[in-house]
């Protein structure tokens, strides 16, 4: 079964830092998508970045990029000069194209970004 | 504007009764999603559906109903033999099965 694990519950970073989620999955299929998710106070899910598994550039948006390690199964969200609207839930998802749809998430990170 | 609306946005039930909750999208979109989330907690998928009226059931489908009728509407029934309901629901949909999903806002049910 695939798993998705987020080793850190809570972080924090101060404005205009740089701070690096940690997000590691177990599955045995070779192709799949990754995901990173945000999940402010208002509680809206909103999908911050994906990563095909078959792409070996890590994925890049604005502020946000990853840290795809294939092979060691990794999978970190890094948000350079972080910013008091990042302070929120982040989750990493995984689904495998053998999955029919099915999201499996990870109990979340709350990161909080201190002034 | 495209997107996923869900109603409504607080909900209060007593025991026993059965509750729906709405989610409605018009991205065109095939798939559509029910989730659960506990404080504290990730989120556990209750149902799915890839295509109009068909649906399988997630993780924790116990106590809960759906129907796909229409392509842009995923009405969940939280029955009453759901044991613990209270909780928040999120509904998501997607292009297709394996492309990324998009979640409405919510709905925050209490059971009192």
């Amino acid at each position: 079964a695939q798993t998705v694990t987020q080793s850190q519950p809570e972080m924090s970073v101060q404005e205009a830092e740089t701070v690096t989620l940690s997000c590691t999955y177990d599955t045995s299929e070779s192709n799949y998508y990754l995901f990173w998710y945000k999940q402010p106070p208002s509680r809206q899910m909103i999908l911050v970045i994906r990563q095909e598994a078959y792409k070996q550039q890590n994925a890049t948006e604005n502020r946000f990029s990853v840290n795809f390690q294939k092979a060691a199964k990794s999978f970190s969200l890094k948000i350079s000069d972080s910013q008091l609207g990042d302070t929120a839930m982040y989750f990493c998802a995984f689904i495998g194209y053998n999955q029919g749809g099915k999201l499996i998430f990870g109990q979340g990170t709350e990161l909080s970004v201190k002034p | 504007d495209g997107g996923i609306t869900q109603s409504p946005k607080y909900l209060f039930r007593k025991e026993g009764q059965n509750v729906t909750l709405s989610c409605e999208q018009n991205l065109n979109h095939d798939a559509m999603y029910w989730y659960r989330q506990d404080p504290g907690q990730g989120l556990r998928l209750i149902y799915y559906s890839q295509i109009v009226n068909d649906f399988q059931k997630g993780d924790i489908a116990e106590g809960y109903s759906v129907s796909r009728e229409k392509k842009e509407s995923f009405p969940l029934t939280v029955t009453s033999a759901q044991k613990n309901p209270t909780a928040f629901y999120l509904c998501a949909s997607s292009l297709r099965a394996i492309n990324e999903q998009f979640f409405g806002p919510g709905t925050r049910l209490t059971v009192l």
